[in-house]
């Protein structure tokens, strides 16, 4: 199985501050036939059910404001959230898609500072 | 836009059956992927099992494997987990979340969820 690595496993941020987490893979979610990587990013809040931000590592859903980017490649990929808003208070999951089982990380949580 | 309910929880003793449930609306839903996640209680989330809409191919964690199975019926517009011979670390939240992309099953959709408690 692929296992899947976030960190921190939680960070405070100050309001308009920029939020970085990492999610490390324990393989290569890229595929060289169609160099794609299998890698999505969710954000969960309390009471609700988790929510598509990003797919193909750096693909936004329709809807999902630009201050939410991906990056990475292979086994090393970022969620940045450039300037921390208040309903951004969440927990993140990133997720492999490539093989099954389709692994999550751990989550990380984000805080206001 | 695209629906998911789930029903279909409840609380059911260690080695007991329960039947999952989630009404799709929509979308064309005999050619989406979909999939079972669960969440414990204060824990993450955890990828249980998914079904093609193409060829209606069946993939699950080694943990439910031959106790759970994923099946759908496409005329009812509905996804179903039959989960059998459960456990106590079995008890969370079930969310069924859709796949658009054939391509590549990012869980686009995602229902509220039901909650299953396997206890004594």
């Amino acid at each position: 199985d692929i296992v899947m690595t976030q960190s921190p496993d939680s960070l405070a941020v100050s309001l308009g501050e920029r939020a970085t987490i990492s999610c490390k893979s324990s393989q290569s979610v890229l595929y060289s036939s169609n160099n794609k990587n299998y890698l999505a990013w969710y954000q969960q809040k309390p009471g609700q059910p988790p929510k598509l931000l990003l797919y193909w590592a750096s693909t936004r859903k329709s809807g999902v404001p630009d201050r939410f980017s991906g990056s990475g490649s292979g086994t090393d990929f970022t969620l940045t959230i450039s300037s921390l808003q208040a309903e951004d208070v969440a927990v993140y999951y990133c997720q492999q898609y490539c093989c099954t089982p389709r692994t999550f990380g751990q989550g990380t949580k984000v805080e206001i500072k | 836009e695209v629906q998911l309910l789930e029903s279909g929880g409840g609380l059911v003793q260690p080695g007991g059956s329960l039947r999952l449930s989630c009404a799709a609306s929509g979308f064309t839903f005999s050619t989406y992927a979909m999939s079972w996640v669960r969440q414990a209680p204060g824990k993450g989330l955890e990828w249980v099992s998914a079904i093609s809409g193409r060829d209606g191919g069946t993939y699950y964690t080694d943990s439910v494997k031959g106790r759970f199975t994923i099946s759908r019926d496409n005329s009812k517009n509905t996804l179903y987990l039959q989960m059998d011979s459960l456990r106590a670390e079995d008890t969370a939240v079930y969310y069924c979340a859709s796949h658009e992309d054939s391509s590549g099953w990012y869980a686009d959709s995602w229902g509220q969820g039901t909650l299953v408690t396997v206890s004594s």
